[in-house]
């Protein structure tokens, strides 16, 4: 199974910061990775697939890069709307895995 | 508009089963794969299950082969998940998503295994 680890496992920012979370899967993945937002007691929201392809109807100032086994998700200037959890997963191969979290809180 | 809605959750004791359901809409339903990734309380998201377009190909995950079986009736435009021999550790809100890289989730419905 393929492994995915996310970093950090949480972050504290402020309005207007810029953010990056990464993401490191065991074995490479090309760049079947996609990243979600969760804010409580919601479902998953799809922000990014193919690893930079944003989402239809999401923001730009969601942005992914990334190929092979390290990727990162960066929000630049961080709203209020944007604090959640995020999460990457794969989809090169089953089982499908996902990190397990970066929760990003305000400071 | 794309829209999925699971149904059937609820209490069930430790050994017992229940059947999801997920009803799609706005989309070509028989054209997608079609997942289910549940979310134990407080925990992070795991995923349990996919069907591909056609139901020809099924794949689980280790915890829960055996025990759950998803299927999907293409002309009913719905997603199945049948669980048998429920454990505490099923508990979860388990989600229907639509796709290799799950571009749209339902809102969930909340599995409870409990005595």
């Amino acid at each position: 199974d393929i492994q995915m680890t996310q970093s950090p496992s949480s972050v504290s920012a402020s309005v207007g910061d810029r953010v990056t979370i990464t993401c490191r899967a065991s074995q490479g993945i090309t760049n079947y990775l996609a990243w979600f937002q969760q804010k409580p007691g919601k479902a998953p929201k799809s922000l990014i697939y193919a690893a930079s392809s944003l989402q239809s109807g999401v923001p730009s100032k969601f942005s992914g890069s990334g190929s092979g086994t390290d990727f990162t998700l960066t929000i630049s200037s961080l709203q209020p709307e944007d604090f959640a959890t995020y999460y990457c997963q794969q989809y090169n191969s089953y089982p499908r895995t996902f990190g397990q979290g970066t929760k990003v809180e305000i400071k | 508009e794309v829209q999925l809605v699971e149904s059937g959750g609820g209490l069930v004791k430790p050994g017992g089963s229940l059947r999801l359901s997920c009803a799609a809409s706005g989309f070509t339903f028989s054209d997608y794969t079609m997942n289910w990734v549940r979310q134990a309380p407080g925990k992070g998201l795991e995923w349990v299950s996919s069907i591909s377009s056609t139901g020809s190909y099924i794949y689980s995950a280790d915890s829960v082969k055996g025990r759950f079986t998803i299927s999907r009736d293409n002309a009913k435009n719905s997603l199945y998940l049948q669980m048998d021999s429920l454990r505490a550790e099923d508990t979860a809100v388990y989600y229907c998503a639509r796709d290799a890289w799950a571009d749209y989730w339902g809102q969930g419905t909340l599995v409870t295994v409990s005595s």
